[in-house]
């Protein structure tokens, strides 16, 4: 079992509708979230961070923190061509230095 | 600076020679990652540096691959007798620290596209 998973994708949304892009972890004791946008031949970007269980909203983005079933998402609402990417889920687990360790992301297409 | 800078942002060499790749963090963050990223594929882990000690080496492929951080900022990855398979994109990531939460984020650098021919 991988220890961060996600969907590869893609997914595929029209242009205003809700995106969703969910990641699974398998250590119970991690405690930090973070997703991450790469643009193609880009490097990746910080969108969110989340560390306590609930939703974290930014703008049109919301991160869902769901500690007990151990997983995250990323909600992005009103989707834009400009949001076409491949984002990244990156935990922090609990051993060790923290070691952060990214899943293999989710592409999104948002369809005009 | 006001980001992490590498350099060089592209690299082709041929196949049995040593490269070097650069990376300078943002100013004032203690800890420095290196990631490999083949076409398509997701981020490989190749080594942490907290400071200049790499408390885990853990990913780098192979003995061919070395890296070093000095001054506790910029650091080297360095590739010798490279292969084909090597070529990839390289990417330097820097953070606060290991304090936990927000010191944590990684900002990344925008990589140098190595070709090994």
């Amino acid at each position: 079992q991988k220890e961060v998973e996600q969907n590869s994708g893609p997914l595929s949304v029209p242009e205003g509708a809700i995106a969703s892009l969910n990641c699974t972890y398998s250590d119970r004791g991690s405690q930090s979230f973070f997703w991450y946008r790469q643009y193609s031949g880009k490097s990746p970007e910080l969108i969110m961070s989340i560390y306590s269980n609930g939703d974290k909203e930014d703008g049109r983005f919301t991160a869902q923190l769901n500690k007990a079933s151990q997983y995250v998402s990323l909600l992005i609402r009103d989707s834009q061509p400009s949001d076409s990417a491949t984002y990244l889920c990156a935990v922090i687990g609990s051993g060790g230095y923290q070691k952060v360790t990214f899943g293999t992301g989710t592409k999104l297409q948002v369809i005009p | 600076g006001a980001g992490v800078s590498q350099s060089p942002s592209n690299k082709v060499t041929e196949k049995g020679k040593d490269v070097e790749l650069r990376c300078d963090p943002i100013s004032g963050h203690t800890a420095l990652y290196w990631y490999r990223q083949s076409l398509g594929q997701g981020l490989e882990f190749l080594i942490y540096f907290q400071g200049n000690s790499a408390p885990d080496k853990s990913g780098l492929p192979s003995d061919r691959f070395s890296a070093e951080r000095t001054g506790g900022s910029v650091s080297t990855l360095t590739i010798q007798r490279t292969q084909q398979e090597d070529s990839a994109v390289y990417l330097c990531a820097s953070s606060l620290g290991a304090g936990g939460g927000v010191q944590e984020t990684q900002y990344f650098g925008p990589g140098t596209r190595l070709l090994v021919l």
